[in-house]
Parts: structure tokens; C-alpha cells; sequence
């Protein structure tokens, strides 16, 4: 596609149950990364993708919060019994970046979650 | 650790010159991002420096001191399509990581 693709584009769920949130990047692109972004917050980094090499996940929150990439395209970011402190805009960002490049990433319009 | 510094938020005037200043504190640094994101917006790229100096885009400008872990956005002839949130990040350790983002209004 033209751009990164997500969705949902919003979802709403109950406290307890898993969500999965898509993400597809822009073709070609190696690098792919999540980030959450609370009401009026920055962005929080969660997890990134390089090619085949083994993510880093430094930045996930918590055992309930889980990614994979196949095939070196799509991914799928997972929450497990989500909380209502999950709820935020999750946003996904690939890039032709190698370390040291330019520094671009290109944004898809993020997942609204909310947990009631 | 890991950290960026940029203010809350800044008002100016529409015609006006702007400067939002980041100061970073990492290992591994390869480089210093800007970021635009409008309300209910994706971020969208403004600039990256990776050497010290000025970048210019347009009405845009981004300066980086890696001495000085410090770097700024400049944005000149100020509109109101201005008003948004801007975000510096910096690239190392093969990801980016944002600060907490400045939000500017631009008023008339």
C-alpha cells in the first residue's frame, strides 16, 4: 500500500478480555515499530523490528503486552487481559532506516483502544 | 538512562519566528528527529540532523550541538496550520525515542 496501514482503527473492549492490533507497513520498509500515546502524552515506545534480527522489546509494559512480525511484513501487537491503563492510541511506524540513516519514520493513523 | 527535554508548550503569533529547544540524554546517539502531529493526526517527519549545524526545510529549521546534547526547531512566518504538537526524538541503539512533545498555539 501507499502508506502504513492499521486496524481497528478504534476498539473499544472490556477490562479482562485480549485485543489485537494490526499493523501494515510500507512495502519494502525493514524496520517497524510501536509506540502507545496516552491523551495529550508523548510517544511511548514499545517494541521494534529490523528485518530478521530478534526484536527489542525494551519498551513493552508489562508479560501482557506481546508482538511478532511474520514473514518480515505485517504485526500484530497483542494485550492480554487488557486494564483501563491500556487504553491510549497505539501507533505503528515503519522505516528504510538502517542505524544512522535519516531518521524517518513513517506513521500509520494509529489504534484507538479503549477498555471500560 | 534515557531521556528528552523539550517544553510543555509555546505560544506565538501568526508571522512570527518560534524556537522549541530539546535537550537529550543518551548512549549511542545517532541523530536528532522533529516530528509534527496535528490533533487526532499521525506524526509526520519535519527534519533530522546527524551532523552539528543548521538543517533547512522550508520555513522549517532544525539545529543539532552533539556536544552540547542539545538541538532546536525553528519555524518562521508562523501560520496558523502551525498549531500543532512537535516532538523531537533522537535515533540510537537502533530505535527512536520521543520526547514528551511541545505543544504550540499560533494565534492570530
Amino acid at each position: 500500500g501507499a502508506g502504513v496501514s492499521q486496524s481497528p482503527s478504534n476498539k473499544v473492549t472490556e477490562k479482562g478480555k485480549d485485543v489485537e492490533l494490526r499493523c501494515d507497513p510500507i512495502s519494502g520498509h525493514t524496520a517497524l515499530y510501536w509506540y502507545r500515546q496516552s491523551l495529550g502524552q508523548g510517544l511511548e515506545f514499545l517494541i521494534y523490528f529490523q528485518g530478521n534480527s530478534a526484536p527489542d522489546k525494551s519498551g513493552l509494559p508489562s508479560d501482557r503486552f506481546s508482538a511478532e512480525r511474520t514473514g518480515g511484513s505485517v504485526s500484530t501487537l497483542t494485550i492480554q487481559r487488557t486494564q483501563q491503563e491500556d487504553s491510549a492510541v497505539y501507533l505503528c511506524a515503519s522505516s528504510t532506516r538502517l542505524a544512522g540513516g535519516t531518521g524517518e519514520l513513517f506513521f500509520g493513523e494509529g489504534s484507538r483502544l479503549t477498555v471500560l | 538512562g534515557q531521556s528528552l527535554e523539550q517544553p510543555s508548550e509555546v505560544t506565538a503569533v501568526e508571522g512570527a519566528i518560534v524556537q522549541i529547544n530539546c535537550t537529550y540524554q543518551t548512549s549511542g546517539f545517532y541523530g536528532l528527529s522533529w516530528y509534527q502531529q496535528h490533533d487526532g493526526g499521525a506524526p509526520t517527519f519535519l527534519s533530522y540532523n546527524a551532523l552539528d549545524g543548521l538543517e533547512e526545510t522550508g520555513r522549517f529549521s532544525s539545529f543539532l550541538s552533539r556536544s552540547d546534547s542539545y538541538g532546536y526547531l525553528l519555524l518562521q512566518e508562523l501560520q496558523m496550520k502551525d498549531s500543532a504538537s512537535y516532538f523531537c526524538a533522537y535515533t540510537g541503539g537502533f530505535k527512536t525515542i520521543f520526547g514528551a512533545g511541545t505543544r504550540l498555539f499560533v494565534k492570530a
